[in-house]
């Protein structure tokens, strides 16, 4: 079946490192999309590609980066710059032309920071 | 930062009781999507909306999108259990350019 696959389901870091979130998706789909979930904040956007070797920031991006070397591909990596990274990862996919076609959510991953 | 307005934050209804949410935007949208997060899940695409007025229905759901396309609602005939989550909306267009912008969600619960 396809779908996004996001790993791991939870992670826990230390305080000054950096960790990378793996997304992956078989859907053929051309924009990908990672947003940041909070309690009563909704989800917020942190990067997005609409196209290989291409990315741009959203909203939050400070604290974040991200690849897309592969179609399927998406990783993000919280840096150590990031002040408040523990929250719920998700990461999204849709066929170009991007939004207009709704999103496909992966399953997340939840970060601590310990 | 940029966000659509959703209300209430919070409801707690009997089962078979109806609920509505209700999404509000500064800036006039070029569609609307909803969305529903089950407990310890992820968003699940529901619905679009694109046209000015536009009413649309899934069972026992029904979307609707405002005439000036800066606001929308999602209601929901006879609440069942399955029901349970957050209903998010998310807007595109306007000031939010070709960025979903998402409501903070409105969280369901359904009581038996």
């Amino acid at each position: 079946d396809g779908g996004i696959t996001q790993s791991p389901k939870y992670l826990f870091r230390k305080e000054g490192q950096n960790v990378t979130l793996s997304c992956e998706q078989n859907l053929n789909h051309d924009a990908m999309y990672w947003y940041r979930q909070d309690p009563g904040q909704g989800l917020r956007l942190i990067y997005y590609s609409q196209i290989v070797n291409d990315f741009q920031k959203g909203d939050i991006a400070e604290g974040y980066s991200v690849s897309r070397e592969k179609k399927e591909s998406f990783p993000l990596t919280v840096t150590s710059a990031q002040k408040n990274p523990t929250a719920f990862y998700l990461c999204a996919s849709s066929p170009y032309p991007g939004p207009s076609y709704g999103y496909t959510f992966g399953s997340g991953t939840r970060l601590t920071v310990v | 930062g940029q966000q659509v307005m959703q209300i209430p934050q919070y409801q707690h209804v009997q089962e078979g009781e109806d609920f509505t949410t209700y999404c509000n935007s500064s800036t006039t949208l070029s569609n609307i999507q909803w969305y529903k997060q089950r407990p310890g899940g992820h968003p699940v695409f529901l619905i679009q909306l694109v046209k000015s007025g536009e009413v649309k229905k899934q069972k026992r759901l029904t979307f609707q999108f405002g005439e000036a396309k800066k606001n929308s609602s999602l209601h929901i005939t006879a609440t069942q259990t399955t029901d349970v989550g957050t209903y998010f909306c998310a807007g595109l267009g306007g000031e939010y350019g070709n960025k979903l912008v998402f409501g903070a969600g409105t969280i369901l619960r359904v009581k038996s």
